[in-house]
Order: structure tokens, then sequence, then C-alpha cells
């Protein structure tokens, strides 16, 4: 299957700060990535859809200021964590939309490893 | 909105014996997909369905899409300590925001050696 890689994969940082997760697909073109939230022992979040190209699409209750998405190029989409809080600890997955046409038929998403953020 | 209603929440079964978990829904959906999930990883794509009455295996896996198009099941044969794991079900409709995966909450599986 496709790959998707995502870095860094565990990050601590400090209250106030700024941290930047990449998400690439390595070997496919993704015009359109995902990035989820997830809490302990529960089911993933959307939090946006990454449009390469066009401003994400953030799902209700996800603030676009606090959680930035960069979709720069068909490969690569980034999230930054702006003035991260203790209460933005979580694990962040992304995934790629692979396959078919955009949001047709028989396309397929691909998830990342996913990144462990502490915010102390 | 749309949800998925997943069971069991949670199974622990022996060795070798064979699961079961299904998911379903008050709406019709065009795409069904199965992902474990590891502790500390993210989601592995198991199985996908596109249409309906589809049945599909993939080794010991085996899942199928609904013939009404509002549920699946996924049944693992002769369980192995590593099946051990989170299972979701998602599904989705086509375009658009449609187009975004639903997810069921997991059925987490332990498997007892």
């Amino acid at each position: 299957g496709a790959v998707v890689s995502q870095h860094p994969s565990r990050v601590i940082c400090k209250s106030g700060t700024s941290v930047k997760i990449e998400c690439r697909s390595l070997d496919f073109q993704a015009t359109t990535m995902f990035w989820y939230r997830q809490f302990p022992k529960q089911s993933l979040m959307l939090m946006a859809t990454s449009n390469e190209g066009s401003k994400a699409t953030y799902e209700q209750g996800v603030e676009k200021d606090k959680f930035l998405i960069n979709h720069a190029s068909l490969t690569l989409s980034t999230l930054t964590v702006t003035s991260a809080h203790p209460e933005d600890s979580s694990f962040y997955i992304c995934s790629a939309r692979a396959g078919g046409t955009r949001g047709g038929s028989t396309d397929t998403q691909y998830f990342g490893p996913g990144t462990r953020l502490t915010v102390l | 909105g749309q949800q998925l209603n997943q069971s069991p929440q949670s199974m622990f079964i022996q060795e070798g014996e064979d699961v079961s978990m299904n998911c379903t829904s008050s709406s019709i959906f065009n795409t069904w997909l199965w992902y474990k999930q590891d502790p500390g990883e993210g989601p592995v794509l198991l199985i996908a369905l596109y249409k309906a009455g589809e049945l599909t295996s993939n080794g010991r896996l085996t899942a199928q899409f609904g013939i009404t198009r509002k549920d699946s099941f996924l049944n693992i044969s002769a369980s192995i300590p590593s099946d051990v794991g989170i299972y979701f079900c998602a599904a989705r409709n086509y375009g658009g925001s449609q187009g975004n995966l639903i997810f069921g909450k997991g059925t987490k599986l332990s498997v007892k050696p």
C-alpha cells in the first residue's frame, strides 16, 4: 500500500512555543491530506482537510489560527500548533488520499504513524 | 450527524479462535474501510470495500460491505497474538466534505496465547 510518513514522531515543548508537524506521501501524490487528533482510548477526530494549493477546511470547533495548515506541494502538508498549551497535548495523525479521482469511488486514505505532542 | 456504531467495544479471546466485529449506521455509505491501530502508531488499512455486497479477503481477514450499504463486518479467523490492537471501521460517501471518513469508536482485541 501507499506510504505516508510523519515527522517528528514525538515532540516535547514548553507552553507558549509553536510546533510544526510534517506529513509526507512518499510514493504517491496526494491532492488532499487530512489531519486528525486522537485522545487516549478514543477514536480519531478530524481536525481539518488540507487541499494542495488552497486553504484548508477546518472542522467545527477547531481554531484555524491555532492550528495552521499548509499544503505546499502534492507530497507535503504541515500542521503548526501555535502558542501550544498543555491541553494541546495529544496524538496527531495525518492521512493522505490516494488512488482514483478526488473523492471518487475507489480512492483510499492511508495514515501516517502519528506524532505524540506533549506540552509542558 | 452521521455516526458509525461499532461493536463490540472490546473482546478477549483465546489464540486460535475466530473473531467477528461489525459497524452499523442509519446512513448509507459508498465505501467502507477497516483499519487496525497498534499503540502509539497510526491506523493501517486492512481492507477497503467499494461495492454493496462485496466480500473481500486479506489473508485471515474477511470483510463484507452490507447489501443495504448501512453496515459492514470484519472477521478474523484463527487469531494469533499479533492480532492484538484496536480495529476501526470507517465509511464515507463520494465528493466534497462527504468524502471525508467517519470512524467507528473502535474494537479493542486482546488475544491470550
